[in-house]
């Protein structure tokens, strides 16, 4: 099993830019999950998928942060456009049921200067 | 809003010695809890999962859970340097099952 596989692994881009996180689950979990890590708020969520449509988004920060999960295998987080506060470790986890435990992908470390 | 709740620490311990993490959880209808373990540089990894009120013990570790006083906490027996990490709780609720997590406890176990 591969586990999830997040990509890029990191990202340097100036602010304003568009930047698109990629992510694939693990094969058969039906939820998938977009958490963002700092050092100042811990680990949030922004987007829960239940079955490749979306549960819950009510994490996402505003209008310029856009998430899809267009099949089982694929989901992607936008920014569009980005700021330097959105400087940030994003992770993609996945999990086979409802109440089951995440399984994490490795993250994509952002840096919007 | 559902919080969770730990102190950041750090904890410091002995090589050897139990390593005791505690957490608090403010939503009543949290019904599954986890604690994951996370290196510096690294992606959280699931230690151990706990559901129902009591201890649950998987090697070096326990989990203990008393819903009556929305408390979870993770005793780390024969405690190592490589168990130096920083441990996320987390808990889910019934209605939506998207794990909170807090923010994390740092433990270094220093030889």
């Amino acid at each position: 099993d591969a586990g999830v596989i997040q990509s890029p692994r990191h990202e340097v881009t100036e602010m304003g830019q568009e930047v698109t996180l990629r992510c694939k689950p693990i094969s058969g979990h039906n939820s998938l999950f977009w958490y963002r890590q700092t050092m100042m708020r811990g680990l949030e969520l922004l987007i829960y998928f239940n079955n490749n449509v979306p549960i819950d988004d009510s994490g996402m920060p505003e209008d310029r942060f856009s998430a899809k999960m267009p099949n089982a295998s694929f989901s992607t987080l936008k920014i569009q456009p980005s700021e330097p506060r959105d400087s940030a470790v994003y992770f993609c986890a996945s999990s086979p049921t409802y109440n089951s435990p995440l399984h994490f992908g490795n993250g994509t470390r952002l840096t919007v200067t | 809003q559902k919080e969770v709740e730990q102190n950041s620490g750090p904890l410091s311990v002995p090589e050897g010695a139990i390593a005791s993490l505690n957490c608090t959880y403010s939503d009543r209808g949290s019904q599954s809890f986890f604690w994951y373990r996370q290196y510096s540089g690294k992606s959280p990894e699931l230690i151990m999962s706990i559901y129902s009120n009591g201890d649950k013990e998987d090697g070096r570790f326990t989990a203990q859970l008393n819903k009556a006083s929305q408390y979870v906490s993770l005793l780390i027996r024969d405690s190592q340097p490589s168990d130096s990490a920083t441990y996320l709780c987390a808990a889910s609720s019934g209605g939506s099952y998207i794990p909170t997590f807090g923010r994390g406890t740092s433990l270094i176990v220093h030889p």
